[in-house]
């Protein structure tokens, strides 16, 4: 079964730039989510899509966005980047409507830079 | 999601059993204790969760007291490769559904 899977691995942006990641749960998953995690810091919530629809933000302004397609995967755009934005950006995929928890499963990330 | 304590970092001999701890002293009775880990730069495993009864699977064992305010993770035979920062975490299912990562344990296993 193929995992959760991240594009680009790598992305280097200039500071105003949008920035555009991409993300594919494994098959069947039908939420995802996504998380940034700063250099030295913990993981960060960002966003959680579940059939289509955005059903919960972490305390992030509103230049980070997303949004979830048909076939559940996922896209997290971020416009008027910062330095700081500079992170891995962790996406993870559940199946909440066969699981009465939370398993996450997480792909493996994709580094921006933002110089 | 209720706040964990965990120590910042362990170290444990290989093939030794590593006992991670967490304090979830405010957890509430429909929070889960769920576990993860972090090998450097790659994202999140799950290891293990559970309610309030132990747990095993074939990575590792969830200690759960009683009253459920703390519990402790068993690596029953830690290997080089379980090097890792390992995360304890307290949530819900439902509408919230995020998972509220802390700093973690840096564990590093030595020869």
């Amino acid at each position: 079964e193929a995992g959760v899977t991240q594009s680009p691995t790598h992305l280097i942006k200039t500071r105003g730039q949008q920035a555009t990641l991409r993300c594919s749960p494994i098959s069947g998953h039908t939420s995802v989510y996504w998380y940034q995690q700063a250099l030295g810091l913990g993981l960060q919530f960002l966003l959680w899509y579940d059939e289509g629809e955005e059903r919960n933000r972490g305390n992030f302004p509103p230049r980070f966005s997303g949004r979830q397609f048909p076939n559940y995967s996922s896209e997290l755009n971020v416009n008027a980047l910062e330095l700081e934005d500079s992170a891995l950006y962790l996406c993870a995929s559940s199946d909440l409507g066969r699981s009465s928890y939370n398993e996450q499963f997480f792909g493996p990330g994709t580094r921006l830079t933002v110089l | 999601d209720a706040k964990t304590t965990q120590p910042p970092s362990m170290d444990c001999a290989e093939g030794r059993a590593a006992n991670l701890p967490c304090n979830h002293s405010t957890i509430s009775g429909n929070e889960y204790v769920y576990w993860y880990r972090q090998i450097h730069s790659q994202g999140p495993q799950y290891i293990i969760h559970g309610l309030k009864n132990n747990e095993t699977n074939e990575m590792a064992s969830l200690i759960i007291t009683e009253d459920r305010k703390s519990s402790t993770l068993i690596l029953p035979h830690a290997t080089l490769r379980d090097t890792a920062v390992y995360y304890c975490i307290a949530g819900n299912t439902g509408t919230a559904s995020k998972l509220t990562f802390g700093t973690g344990t840096r564990l590093q296993v030595t020869l």
